[in-house]
């Protein structure tokens, strides 16, 4: 029983294309984020949504686009990829005010051709 | 701003030697501090964590850290490291920058283990 999932594990696309990746967790958590793992293995954080509300946005292109329908998924849409977009994306999830531990989905690997 | 240095890139050790991977960080409030293993192609799971109290924290498969202040460090220890040990590992700082909780990641040490 996946704590974490999301969908698809791996992508490739053209440049120009828009994709979405989903995300959902099971865990009851409040807060739900979208991390950024690069080609050398950085991770950054993108956004987080705090009951469906955006909290963090981090300096991200507008070409990204998170949306969550309820508190217990978050997408990710992306439009007009470039090949920079390449990398593996990473939901998480916590419960705030709780232990703030992350727990992470098994990432979704984009690479952009 | 915070920040988070694995100052090695890439460390190897034989299986059943000690290991001990160096993390420091730079955050002006108490931090909340991370370990995360990552194996190839899967996501990250949690070690260990220290939020207060005991310095020295225990987590899975056998790891632990301990907290100093003095140093800014928060480094992770394995008496007698496994061949499944080899993985990426990262350590990491809980945030708050005002709006929201988040995770500060250094940028990883690569963990080889030698038959």
């Amino acid at each position: 029983d996946t704590a974490v999932s999301q969908t698809p594990k791996y992508l490739v696309t053209q440049m120009g294309n828009d994709k979405s990746i989903k995300c959902e967790q099971n865990l009851g958590h409040d807060t739900m984020y979208w991390y950024k793992q690069d080609s050398k293995k950085f991770l950054k954080i993108m956004f987080s949504y705090n009951n469906k509300e955006l909290i963090i946005n981090e300096t991200v292109p507008n070409r990204f686009s998170p949306k969550s329908p309820d508190k217990a998924h978050l997408n990710l849409h992306i439009n007009s990829l470039e090949l920079g977009d390449s990398a593996v994306y990473f939901c998480a999830s916590s419960q705030e005010l709780d232990s703030y531990e992350a727990f992470f989905g098994q990432g979704t690997r984009l690479t952009v051709v | 701003a915070q920040s988070v240095t694995q100052p090695d890139i890439h460390i190897t050790v034989s299986e059943g030697a000690s290991l001990e991977l160096r993390c420091n960080y730079s955050y002006g409030a108490t931090p909340y501090l991370f370990w995360y293993v990552q194996s190839p192609g899967q996501g990250l799971q949690l070690l260990l964590k220290y939020f207060s109290g005991d310095t020295l924290v225990q987590g899975i498969k056998g790891f632990e850290a301990e907290f100093k202040r003095s140093q800014s460090s928060f480094n992770l220890r394995k008496p007698s490291v496994h061949w499944s040990d080899a993985a990426e590992y990262f350590c990491a700082v809980d945030t708050n920058n005002n709006a929201g909780n988040m995770l500060t990641f250094g940028g990883g040490t690569r963990l080889m283990v030698k038959p």
